[in-house]
């Protein structure tokens, strides 16, 4: 079995300041990674994956995030924020093998202030 | 561009009514997956498909039908048996067989009123 756990439903921060969500995960056998930002009425978009190559991943909008396996963490950052970062973010988690298997944390709001 | 399309964008039902939200993709994608969104609460599997013609009962599967006709096509059915359908639904698709390291694709969605 599988899970994640989002440590915080809200996080707020100041424009230009660093961004961290934290996603915690478990699994039984080595985990596939994905965060996933949502905006307001509309559908997920992958902004990084991980899936056992480098632990440190970079994705799109200068977002990272770390795979920590003694941690079993996966914790989404960016070194400064801009206001169109506003979302929602999901942490996800598969295993490789099974195409169907993929756990959703119950997600992140981001809210950026001027 | 390939994507994932979903309509309507904005759907009410009646009570007793049974309503249909249509997913559409040109990705070429084998998988397809119907998700429930709830104010507060992640992504819940409904239904998933990893095949024309055939597909499987996720997590929250009562009172919801699919189809699986055609590759490019999985049509979600909200049935009067669901008591509680406002929610905001996801179409996703993803590449088939055993890759679960291949992310999902996701449609904009259909957000589901009852009147």
């Amino acid at each position: 079995a599988q899970s994640v756990t989002q440590l915080d439903s809200h996080v707020s921060v100041s424009e230009g300041t660093p961004v961290l969500l934290r996603c915690n995960y478990s699994s039984s056998y080595s985990p596939s990674l994905f965060w996933y930002v949502q905006h307001p009425n509309k559908g997920l978009q992958l902004l990084l994956k991980y899936t056992s190559a480098a632990t440190l991943v970079k994705g799109i909008n200068g977002f990272e995030a770390e795979f920590k396996k003694s941690e079993t963490s996966f914790h989404l950052t960016k070194p400064s924020a801009h206001m169109s970062d506003a979302a929602e973010y999901f942490c996800v988690v598969s295993v490789l093998w099974n195409n169907n298997d993929m756990r959703f944390g119950a997600g992140t709001r981001l809210t950026v202030k001027p | 561009d390939g994507g994932i399309t979903q309509s309507p964008k904005y759907l009410f039902r009646k009570e007793g009514q049974n309503v249909t939200l249509s997913c559409e993709q040109n990705l070429n994608h084998d998988a397809m997956y119907w998700y429930r969104q709830d104010p507060g609460q992640g992504l819940r599997l409904i239904y998933y498909s990893q095949i024309v013609n055939d597909f499987q009962k996720g997590d929250i599967a009562e009172g919801y039908s699919v189809s699986r006709e055609k590759k490019e096509s999985f049509p979600l059915t909200v049935t009067s048996a669901q008591k509680n359908p406002t929610a905001f639904y996801l179409c996703a698709s993803r590449p088939g067989g055993a890759v679960g390291n291949q992310p999902q694709h996701f449609g904009d969605g259909t957000r589901l009123s009852i009147l």
